[in-house]
């Protein structure tokens, strides 16, 4: 089972920013916290990850709470093309484990 | 996607032909893994494979699947005998060796559908 729990659906207004939110409450020490979004018909494509601190990149960025219970998505000005399913995914400190998906967050950017 | 290749994008089979999946990695990527998506529903792991070997296959059906990785060539997903319910989409991902924190990266999948 996913570990890993987060609304099944949001919407937001095209050019808003995007705050997707996730719960991990057993989360262990080792395993960091990925952020995919699989656009209808393509593969999941990867956003960001992190571990303790806040992590921004081109895309997004990544706040998890300083108990690491919890975290949020922040896509800052969102526009069509950030309609997706995204997943909150907790996994081992390991490039070698398999990923365990949720159901993730259907997102629609309303023009 | 760009980066891991899999091929073919779609393919049809009639019950009982076999299925053969391609999955070209991310250069330099020696982990490979496979995921299947039935419609409408989220995606499960099933194989991770090293070059020549399996390391984790908890996610492969006992009967009909098989997966490789050998040391020269692509990945290859195996499905024989196959049934209606294998119809889905097939997706690999690869990550780089030996590196912690680092993420797989998803090829778009090949649509399988059985007639």
């Amino acid at each position: 089972d996913a570990k890993t729990t987060q609304p099944p659906s949001m919407d937001c207004a095209e050019g808003r920013a995007a705050n997707l939110p996730c719960n991990h409450s057993t989360i262990s020490g080792n395993e960091y916290v990925y952020w995919y979004r699989q656009i209808h018909s393509q593969g999941p494509q990867y956003i960001i990850h992190g571990l303790k601190n806040n992590e921004t990149n081109e895309m997004a960025s990544l706040i998890i709470t300083e108990d690491r219970k919890s975290s949020t998505l922040i896509l800052p000005h969102a526009t069509l093309r950030d309609t997706a399913v995204y997943y909150c995914i907790v996994r081992e400190d390991s490039s070698a484990s398999k990923i365990i998906f949720g159901s993730g967050t259907r997102l629609s950017i309303r023009p | 996607n760009a980066g891991v290749m899999q091929n073919p994008r779609h393919l049809v089979r009639r019950r009982g032909q076999e299925a053969r999946l391609r999955c070209s990695p991310m250069k330099g990527h020696s982990h490979v893994y496979w995921y299947r998506q039935l419609p409408e529903e989220g995606l499960k792991f099933m194989v991770y494979l090293q070059k020549e070997n399996i390391i984790d296959e908890s996610g492969m059906p006992k009967e009909r699947f098989s997966a490789e990785f050998p040391k020269e060539g692509p990945s290859i997903l195996r499905i024989q005998q196959v049934v209606r319910g294998d119809s889905a989409a097939y997706f690999c991902a690869s990550s780089p060796p030996g590196r912690v924190g680092q993420p797989q990266h998803f090829g778009d999948g090949t649509r399988l559908s059985i007639l």
